[in-house]
């Protein structure tokens, strides 16, 4: 089974400052995918960005990006320039693509608030 | 458009009074999913099932049941709710094999009183 951790329980950043969520996890899977997704007061989960394990090069979307570090079982989240509405929960979520059992697992959450 | 609809998306209720959360998706996943969310303990899977009448218990089963009659609903069934069952419920539909993709239903938000 896979675990997955998130030990930041809280984090505040300034606005336009930058800010990195850790996640470590635990598998014994090759391939699988990674994941960072954001829950803004309205509950829904959009997914902020995503990892391949196959892939060695680290996910970007604009302000977004990772720090994914295969060996050492780590994915981190780095937000750039950090504005008012990334405040948020952001959950780390590891997947594996097929099998048998929990195919996604959760980390317990990062709440980060961004403050003007 | 692709999506997973979850009902009701609020729902206050007593304790013992059975309910029903249901969870439909228009993309013919196989594999689809319960979760609950709690503070501090992220998101834990209830029940998940791989297919039509393949359904399996997750890490949190206590308390629920589902079925899997229909490839594509997963109704998420409290028979005798309890406050311990107040929390926000996650629906989500995987498709099998390698695409990477996650989809979400919009959350239920449920009180037990």
């Amino acid at each position: 089974a896979q675990t997955v951790t998130q030990s930041q329980p809280e984090m505040s950043v300034q606005e336009a400052e930058t800010v990195t969520l850790s996640c470590t996890y635990d598998t014994s899977e090759n391939n699988y995918y990674l994941f960072w997704y954001k829950q803004p007061p309205s509950r829904q989960m959009i997914l902020v960005i995503r990892q391949e394990a196959y892939k060695q090069q680290n996910a970007t979307e604009n302000r977004f990006s990772v720090n994914f570090q295969k060996a050492a079982k780590s994915f981190s989240l780095k937000i750039s320039d950090s504005q008012l509405g990334d405040t948020a929960m952001y959950f780390c979520a590891f997947m594996k693509p097929r099998g048998a059992g929990n195919m996604l697992t959760f980390g317990g959450g990062t709440r980060l608030m961004v403050k003007p | 458009e692709a999506q997973v609809t979850q009902n009701p998306r609020y729902l206050i209720t007593v304790t013992g009074k059975k309910l029903t959360v249901t969870c439909s998706q228009n993309m013919n996943h196989e594999y689809m999913s319960w979760y609950r969310q709690d503070p501090g303990l992220g998101l834990r899977q209830i029940y998940y099932s791989m297919n039509v009448e393949v359904t399996d218990k997750g890490d949190v089963p206590e308390g629920y049941k589902v079925s899997r009659k229909e490839k594509r609903n997963f109704p998420l069934i409290l028979e005798s709710p309890s406050p311990n069952q107040t929390s926000l419920y996650f629906c989500a539909s995987i498709p099998w094999g390698g695409t990477g993709e996650l989809f979400f239903g919009e959350g239920s938000r449920l009180t037990v009183l």
